[in-house]
């Protein structure tokens, strides 16, 4: 059972938007930044969102992060084909002295 | 560009000690932390611990007591090894950068305990 709490799916027709939620605790969403990733079929994970709603470099601006108290989100606008994938919610738990996961979210494109 | 790759048996016993080795390459491992991060099959993300390139690490309590990660800043790779591994360890084992925020992953390499 993993520490932060996500759907385990989502799903939107082609340029529709799609949020995906993220609930957590005081000791890690709550007093940390949220990270999200995708990982793509058969990939290794992919750093999507950093600081709750920093894009790296070479991320779309159809993806947008945001975090309120203990709870984040991730939206895809403008969903396409190449977004179905599994996405994962991430933070720093001060107890654990280390990152948590959320149990991650498939998002299928209708 | 900084690239990471997993290597180590594919193929453990139970019982006996998983040994895994990440090479870093396009980067120094100097002045990063670096992580071990394993997906059981059609699973979630579990972190297992990470290791500052001066040595020190911290480890996920779950793993702790069977969890050993080290450095070679000489050869650019940090390793893991975890002993007394049953079916449950069966996993994708991922080597990554980072210790909070993870920016760089290995493509992963899947470790199957069985006899």
């Amino acid at each position: 059972q993993s520490v932060l709490t996500q759907p385990p799916s989502a799903s939107g027709t082609p340029g529709q938007r799609v949020t995906i939620s993220c609930s957590g605790s005081s000791s890690d969403i709550g007093s940390s930044t949220v990270n999200w990733y995708q990982q793509l079929p058969g990939t290794a994970p992919k750093l999507l969102i950093s600081s709750n709603y920093q894009r790296p470099s070479g991320v779309p601006d159809r993806f947008s992060g945001s975090k309120s108290g203990t709870s984040a989100s991730l939206a895809i606008s403008g969903l396409q084909s190449e977004d179905e994938a599994d996405y994962y919610c991430a933070a720093w738990d001060d107890a654990l002295n280390g990152p948590v996961f959320g149990g991650g979210t498939k998002v299928t494109v209708l | 560009q900084v690239q990471l790759q997993e290597s180590g048996p594919g193929l453990v016993k139970p019982s006996e000690t998983l040994s895994l080795t990440c090479t870093v390459s396009g980067g120094s491992i100097s002045n990063y932390y670096w992580s071990w991060i394993r997906q059981p099959p059609g699973k979630g993300l579990e972190w297992i611990g990470y290791i500052y390139y001066s040595g020190s690490t911290n480890y996920n309590p779950s793993l702790k007591s069977r969890v050993i990660i080290s450095v070679d800043t000489s050869k650019n790779q940090f390793s893991l090894k975890l002993r007394s591994v049953t079916a449950a360890d069966t996993a994708v084992y991922y080597c990554a950068r980072g210790n909070g925020v993870h920016t760089y992953w290995g493509p992963g390499t899947l470790v199957t305990v069985s006899s």
